[in-house]
């Protein structure tokens, strides 16, 4: 069965240090997503992106944050400067399109360690 | 905006129990309403959905949940519970094709099932 792929499983970076956390997608998706769960809180929403441009953002996505679609199989979250606020689990999520609802499959996630 | 409260946060019972984990959610639009399970250091898989139609919705292992638009609600629920339940569930609301902000799920805290023998 197609899975969502994220690596690495877990980051250990220093604060102010830039850290890139990979996804591949299922292949025939349309809509990427990353979420983000901060222990012990929501999972959170941080970005859409279709068509090769964000189509929505939260409020925590300041410009710290961006994202890539270098190739037609990854899907990069880019955190340019990190915090200590930044720890968390980061999930990537993908969608087929339009038709079905709006069903997300969603990866193992990346904890990231900010020291 | 959508927000989901899931009124507990923990819920400890002995297997063949019943469970039942509650989800309220708040939206000014039409939902799609979906429960996410996470084992143990894995990630989210959806569990169930409901998009339209009948407003029971059933899972392939036996857990079920009811749409209630009065009462804006989408409780899980599951007769008779096995140790393997054991896990944390999410559940998430999204406006439904067409919205704005269509595509967005938003979460509620979670809820942490755990299944005693």
């Amino acid at each position: 069965e197609p899975e969502v792929t994220q690596t690495p499983s877990h980051q250990v970076t220093q604060m102010g240090q830039e850290v890139i956390l990979r996804c591949v997608p299922i292949s025939n998706h349309l809509y990427f997503y990353w979420y983000r769960q901060i222990l012990g809180q929501k999972v959170e929403f941080l970005v859409s992106f279709y068509n090769n441009e964000i189509s929505e953002k939260s409020e925590i996505f300041d410009d710290q944050f961006s994202v890539e679609r270098p190739d037609g199989s990854n899907f990069t979250l880019k955190i340019r400067s990190t915090k200590l606020e930044d720890s968390a689990m980061y999930f990537c999520a993908s969608r087929r399109g339009l038709a079905g609802g709006n069903i997300q499959y969603f990866g193992a996630g990346t904890r990231l360690s900010v020291l | 905006a959508q927000s989901v409260t899931q009124l507990d946060s923990q819920v400890p019972v002995f297997e063949e129990a019943p469970v039942e984990l509650r989800c309220n959610y708040s939206s000014s639009v039409s939902v799609y309403l979906f429960w996410y399970v996470q084992y143990p250091n894995q990630g989210l898989q959806l569990l169930l959905k409901y998009l339209s139609g009948s407003t029971l919705v059933e899972s392939i292992n036996g857990f079920e949940a009811e749409f209630n638009k009065s009462q804006t609600s989408f409780h899980l629920r599951k007769p008779s519970v096995h140790i393997s339940d054991t896990a944390e569930y999410f559940c998430a609301v999204s406006e439904r094709a067409g919205g704005t902000s269509y595509g967005k799920l938003t979460f509620g805290q979670g809820t942490i099932l755990t299944v005693h023998p």
